[in-house]
């Protein structure tokens, strides 16, 4: 089971690149890394799936390294709406016995 | 845009209550998931269902059942209620898809408070 780790919370300030690192040591061959986005009183959204090097977006860009113990999803530019809980999931097609969200990071945007 | 629906954004049950949540997606999904989400814990995924009449246990099904008798719809059953269940329900549906992870859908989550 691919547990993921991430930190429970950082502050930005308005404007500034936020990097949030997952780290998930035990990840299978097959595995993808997703990150999702939630705000209050709404279910999560997809942002953002890789498997290797770096992968970018219209909202964001993952990188995930050779060894892949670890992925780091990058906001650039934030903005006060950027506000939400991030989680970080490893899982692969058809393993839905294997989801495993974690905790969350907390984001908080300041002006 | 996939649209996946909750029965009640707020409920509020008896302890005891046999309690009925209802999903529906509108994408033809196979996969359909129900997880809780408590403070400082995450989504934990109780049951999820790959096709029509199928179900699998996910981390915590205990006090929990589901039903899968159409495609589009997933219902979670907790058969007796209780205090330790009140939390926020959220249901989610993915295509099945090789060759990467499925992406899920999220519906907006249902507030169940058990008195």
């Amino acid at each position: 089971l691919a547990k993921t780790t991430q930190p429970i919370s950082m502050d930005s300030y308005e404007g500034q690149e936020v990097n949030i690192t997952c780290s998930h040591n035990n990840i299978a061959t097959n595995d993808y890394i997703t990150w999702y986005q939630q705000f209050p009183s709404q279910g999560p959204r997809f942002i953002i799936q890789g498997y290797k090097t770096k992968v970018t977006n219209e909202v964001a860009s993952l990188f995930i390294p050779a060894d892949r113990k670890s992925s780091t999803l990058s906001l650039p530019r934030v903005s006060l709406s950027d506000t939400a809980v991030y989680y970080c999931l490893a899982s692969s097609s058809g393993s839905a016995r294997q989801l495993t969200f974690g905790s969350g990071t907390q984001l908080t945007v300041l002006p | 845009d996939v649209k996946v629906t909750q029965s009640s954004r707020y409920l509020v049950k008896r302890t005891g209550e046999k309690v009925f949540l209802e999903c529906v997606q509108d994408m033809d999904h196979e996969n359909m998931f129900w997880y809780r989400q408590d403070p400082g814990l995450g989504l934990r995924l109780i049951y999820f269902s790959y096709d029509v009449k199928m179900k699998e246990k996910g981390d915590i099904p205990e006090g929990y059942s589901v039903s899968r008798e159409k495609k589009e719809r997933f219902s979670l059953i907790l058969e007796s209620a209780s205090t330790n269940q009140t939390s926020m329900y959220l249901c989610a549906s993915s295509l099945r898809t090789s060759g990467s992870s499925d992406t899920q859908y999220f519906g907006p989550g249902t507030r169940l408070t058990v008195l």
